[in-house]
């Protein structure tokens, strides 16, 4: 199976900061990476597919990169909506394998 | 607005079966892979395996001899059956709907303890 780190896996930020996540596989992707947002009680949302793609609806601060093992999540301006957690999603190769999940919240 | 609902009991004993059920709503179950993904508490997310709508399947390894998935079109609902549980199949249980093998939609997740 193919490995997902996270880091940090955890972070405290205030409202108008920058925010980077990162996201390693253990064998190369390509670009077969989604990022989620997951709020307590609420279903998963989608915010990026394919490692750069910003979801429909989706706010243009939030934005992703990378390919091959390396990837970056990035909250520009956090808003008050944006505290929950953030998972990466590797969809290269069966089965499926997420990311261990970045805490994003209040400073 | 696509939505999905988990349903099933949320109390399973050690060694039964444990049965979910996702209801679609809003949209077209047709031409879609249907996930289902769990995650126990305090732990990452696992992907349990899918369901095309023509029925055709794909297990994680990890779970495949204990996992039966099937789908109801004209019920616009499928189901996951996880057998011969123990108490590390306690987990938030997600249904998720995947576009290729992107999950652009998914429950809310229902709980699911194992426990006598």
């Amino acid at each position: 199976d193919i490995q997902m780190t996270q880091s940090p896996s955890s972070l405290s930020a205030s409202v108008g900061d920058k925010v980077t996540i990162t996201c390693q596989a253990s064998q190369d992707i390509t670009n077969y990476l989604n990022w989620y947002q997951h709020k307590p009680g609420k279903p998963p949302k989608l915010l990026i597919y394919d490692a750069s793609n910003l979801q429909t609806g989706v706010p243009s601060r939030f934005h992703g990169s990378g390919s091959g093992t390396d990837f970056t999540f990035t909250i520009n301006s956090l808003q008050p909506e944006d505290f929950a957690t953030y998972f990466c999603h590797q969809y290269a190769i069966l089965p499926f394998t997420f990311g261990p999940g970045t805490t994003v919240d209040i400073k | 607005q696509v939505h999905l609902q988990e349903s099933g009991p949320g109390l399973v004993k050690p060694s039964e079966t444990l049965s979910l059920t996702c209801t679609v709503s809003g949209g077209s179950i047709s031409s879609f892979y249907w996930n289902w993904v769990r995650q126990p508490a305090g732990k990452g997310l696992e992907w349990i395996g899918r369901i095309y709508t023509s029925g055709s399947t794909s297990y994680n390894p990890s779970l495949e001899s204990r996992v039966t998935m099937s789908i109801d079109t004209s019920k616009k609902q499928f189901s996951l059956s996880l057998t011969s549980v123990t108490a590390a199949d306690t987990a938030v249980y997600f249904c998720a709907r995947a576009p290729q093998s992107i999950f652009d939609h998914w429950g809310q997740g229902t709980l699911v303890t194992v426990s006598a």
